[in-house]
């Protein structure tokens, strides 16, 4: 069962829109949630990340929303550029396993 | 700032033969390093975790037997894929932390592209 589930799959939004990429996780234990995303033949990167004690963390134009008793989470990228365009991947990790748990991505496209 | 560095950037091996690939983590301690692995079409398999003067956790589905990894000090780690078989085939990517700081930021390297033939 995939612990922490990514949608939609794929997004298309023209530049200047909002793109919102949903998130949701199974374990109750998870306490620390980064969002990575990667550019085709390149590794991932750091984009944003948040813990459960806040419900939204912003930076610039990304946003984290985050509902813990629902166990979800979105990010949202206001005034979508072009070179937003890439596969983000959010993740989830607890202090215990120290590992950190991917979803399966969310490949968004940003038309000029 | 925290770099991790990896390398090859990309092998190629015969089937049956054994490839290793190596991490380097230059400005922090990688007290922590987890291997994974992404497969066409697949997201990122945690492999296994490794904390120096720890022992190396594997996931379900990987071995030490198959992915022997060395993690002997705070700047390196090392993990072999031995026997390689086109299953094999994916992205590796170590990602290392620095576990014993208020960093929670897993930095990865640059991954190394395994094709068998």
């Amino acid at each position: 069962q995939q612990q922490v589930r990514q949608s939609p799959q794929s997004l298309t939004v023209w530049e200047g829109e909002t793109a919102i990429l949903n998130c949701s996780y199974e374990d109750s234990t998870f306490d620390y949630f980064p969002w990575y995303w990667q550019f085709p033949r390149e590794s991932p990167a750091l984009l944003i990340a948040i813990r459960p004690v806040s419900n939204k963390k912003e930076d610039g134009r990304f946003t984290i929303f985050f509902n813990k008793r629902e166990k979800k989470l979105s990010l949202h990228i206001t005034d979508s550029q072009p070179g937003d365009s890439a596969t983000y991947f959010c993740a989830a990790q607890n202090n215990y396993a120290q590992g950190l748990t991917f979803g399966l991505g969310t490949r968004v496209s940003v038309f000029p | 700032g925290a770099l991790v560095y990896q390398y090859p950037r990309r092998t190629i091996c015969k089937s049956g033969t054994s490839m290793r690939m190596e991490c380097q983590a230059v400005g922090f301690q990688a007290t922590s390093v987890a291997w994974y692995r992404q497969s066409p079409q697949k997201t990122f398999e945690l492999i296994a975790l490794s904390t120096v003067n720890s022992a190396i956790k594997y996931e379900q589905n990987f071995t030490q037997e198959k992915f022997p990894i060395s993690h002997p000090n705070l700047s390196f780690s090392s993990m072999t894929v031995l026997n390689a078989y086109l299953e094999d085939r994916g992205l590796y990517l170590c990602g290392a932390r620095d576990w014993g700081s208020s960093a929670e930021t897993l930095y990865f390297g640059s991954g190394t592209r395994l094709t068998v033939l």
